[in-house]
């Protein structure tokens, strides 16, 4: 089965400045790539996702890139806010475009970003 | 007011019985997906129907067991056998095109 390494576990920086998370994947046929944030007692909402046909995807503040080759794909945040203090999953799947949908995300063990001030 | 409701939020248990964690959707989403977190261990898959009357193991499925008999609803039964319950269950389900949109968590606890 799919398997998901992510790091760091723990990632501080301060205010205004970029942060990056990693994520490693291991089978090749994951064509699916979401982020998900999940705040202090709150359900992991989806930011941002990426699909194996394209190599970066950007919204506002937020991008992701993929390295299909590598079988890595990294989520960037750029001028970081107190707002963005949470944990982030990353996640790999194969999607069926033709139907059937998917067996289940696998998710990496989370980031907890903060946001020094 | 589309959404999907997990019940109950908190729940505790006495060693030896089982539960039910509730899982309702009214979104006509095919896929549901029942994860279990626990802390520095991410979401971890336990059972997954895409769809009525059909459903399939995860990773973790072994103290748990699942039903779909209706497109509505995915309840989740942690038995006896599951060896550590102690954790936060999310129910999810399928938006389109892979995206898992979750519910809010039931957060179960053995005494």
């Amino acid at each position: 089965g799919e398997n998901v390494e992510q790091h760091p576990s723990t990632l501080s920086v301060q205010e205004g400045d970029s942060a990056v998370i990693k994520c490693t994947y291991s089978d090749s046929a994951s064509n699916y790539f979401p982020w998900y944030k999940q705040e202090l007692g709150k359900r992991p909402q989806l930011i941002i996702d990426i699909r194996s046909n394209v190599g970066e995807k950007k919204d506002q503040r937020i991008a992701v890139t993929l390295n299909k080759t590598a079988k890595h794909f990294s989520l960037h945040i750029t001028e970081t806010q107190p707002e963005d203090s949470a944990v982030y999953f990353c996640a790999a799947a194969y999607y069926m475009y033709s139907g059937g949908g998917a067996d289940g995300l696998t998710f990496g063990k989370g980031t907890h970003l903060i946001i020094q001030p | 007011d589309g959404g999907i409701t997990q019940s109950p939020k908190y729940l505790f248990r006495k060693e030896g019985q089982n539960v039910t964690l509730s899982c309702e959707q009214n979104l006509n989403h095919d896929a549901m997906y029942w994860y279990r977190q626990d802390p520095g261990q991410g979401l971890r898959l336990i059972y997954y129907s895409q769809i009525v009357n059909d459903f399939q193991k995860g990773d973790i499925a072994e103290g748990y067991s699942v039903s779909r008999e209706k497109k509505e609803s995915f309840p989740l039964t942690v038995t006896s056998a599951q060896k550590n319950p102690t954790a936060f269950y999310l129910c999810a389900s399928e938006r389109g095109a892979g995206e898992l949109f979750f519910g809010e968590g039931s957060r179960l606890t053995v005494l």
